[in-house]
């Protein structure tokens, strides 16, 4: 029972040009949606959240939009670079209930060519 | 401000051992998660836990696992009788009483049980 996806396994951009990753999800539960990188051999690194209460939260190079009808998330990075190459998981949570366990997707590898 | 640590970052064990693995929180949390990724697979939630009370361990698997947050030192993840299914990176991570929506991670402990 997989509740978050994300459905590209990876993703080739050029340097400068925008990066978009999605995230599907099924459990209407989830209240609040973070972002997260990971470099490999290193720890999750956060990135940027949204409340279901919002649709868009931005953070300079990062947005996060939030389609709450469609179960759908998508984090956009303009421009991209070279750094931001590693794996982004999103990782949804029942922010009301009694545990904030975040449930992680799959996530997709991005690789920014410079 | 130091982010969370996790020590060993490596552990190498024999089938039948133990395991521990140590996670010291960011300063002025009271909240530890623990999460595993087993290779080739997304990070999934196992136990939360708050200083002396265990909160949610229904992702903690029924035997030889075990977690504790005590009222001082670190938490401690305890793995009984390894296997080598139980080779994976443990992530540990932390928020504060004030901002429970965002957690931050460890470096990770990867076991190779061998």
């Amino acid at each position: 029972d997989q509740q978050v996806k994300q459905n590209s396994p990876s993703l080739s951009v050029q340097e400068g040009r925008i990066s978009i990753l999605n995230c599907d999800y099924t459990n209407s539960m989830f209240d609040y949606f973070l972002w997260y990188k990971k470099y490999p051999a290193e720890g999750p690194t956060f990135l940027i959240s949204i409340s279901s209460i919002k649709d868009k939260n931005e953070d300079g190079r990062f947005t996060v939009f939030l389609n709450k009808s469609a179960k759908h998330l998508s984090l956009h990075i303009v421009p991209s670079q070279p750094g931001d190459s590693a794996v982004y998981f999103c990782a949804p949570m029942n922010y009301g209930g009694a545990t904030n366990k975040l449930i992680f997707g799959t996530g997709t590898l991005l690789a920014v060519q410079p | 401000n130091a982010g969370v640590m996790q020590n060993p970052r490596h552990l190498v064990r024999r089938r039948g051992q133990e395991a521990r693995l140590r996670c010291s929180p960011m300063k002025g949390h009271s909240h530890v998660y623990w999460y595993r990724q087993l290779p080739e697979e997304g990070l999934k939630f196992m136990v939360y836990l708050q200083k002396e009370n265990i909160i949610d361990e229904s992702g903690m698997p029924k035997e030889r696992f075990s977690a504790e947050f005590p009222k001082e030192g670190p938490s401690i993840l305890r793995i009984q009788q390894v296997v080598r299914g139980d080779s994976a990176a443990y992530f540990c991570a932390s928020s504060p009483p004030s901002s429970q929506e965002t957690q931050y991670f460890g470096p990770g402990t990867r076991l190779l049980v061998l």
